[in-house]
């Protein structure tokens, strides 16, 4: 079975330009979370959605950041307009809350990185 | 509010050396409490969990034990290898489906 993936693996941008970051969960899994880890402050949950709605976006860090899921199987993290603060490894992760006893299954991550 | 405190990184030891990494925790109630591990270039991974006190969730060799009187969850191993090198985390579960992570702890075990 595929995993959770992520896209880009990778991502290289200048202050000031948008950037979206892309998921693809785990088919059949109801919860998808968003995650960025830094050195200085380790990993943080950003929002997370059940059944593609999203339940908890308190970790969202200012209105720059947006997080939406179309539908079960995809979801986009969007930062507009990027600051070189949040160059980090942002994660996404999903689990299906009801069987998996709260196991999240995480993506390979995407370093950001913000000139 | 919920937290995690893991014990500073970074640990290097040699093979086949025993391991702890320290875990403490503040909560509310009693939490599930999990370890998740990082290895390079990848994201986290589930390493072993435990649901009420007392408990002891292993896999791979590690085991950690849910303790109440100690606010503690301390991963153990008795004889690490090479490829156990990796970051872990200790985790809490707030609610139904936040997790709570630490800072986590790089490994580094030497031939």
């Amino acid at each position: 079975d595929a995993g959770v993936i992520q896209s880009p693996r990778h991502e290289v941008t200048e202050m000031g330009q948008e950037v979206t970051l892309r998921c693809k969960p785990i088919s059949g899994h109801d919860y998808l979370f968003w995650y960025r880890q830094t050195m200085m402050r380790g990993l943080e949950l950003l929002i997370y959605f059940n059944n593609n709605v999203p339940i908890d976006d308190s970790g969202m860090p200012e209105d720059r950041f947006s997080a939406k899921m179309p539908n079960a199987s995809f979801s986009t993290l969007k930062i507009q307009p990027s600051e070189p603060r949040d160059s980090a490894v942002y994660f996404c992760a999903s689990s299906y809350g009801t069987r998996s006893l709260n196991e999240q299954f995480f993506g390979p991550g995407t370093r950001l990185t913000v000139l | 509010g919920n937290s995690v405190t893991q014990m500073e990184g970074p640990v290097t030891l040699s093979e086949e050396a025993f391991l702890t990494i320290n875990c403490t925790y503040t909560a509310t109630g009693y939490p599930s409490l999990f370890w998740y591990v990082q290895y390079p270039g990848e994201g986290l991974q589930l390493l072993l969990k435990a649901t009420k006190a007392d408990d002891k969730g292993s896999n791979k060799g590690f085991e950690a034990t849910y303790r109440k009187e100690t606010t503690s969850f301390h991963l153990e191993k008795g004889s690490v290898q090479v490829s156990d090198s990796a970051v872990y985390f200790c985790a809490l579960l707030q609610g139904a489906q936040k997790l709570v992570f630490g800072q986590g702890t790089r490994l580094t075990i030497n031939p």
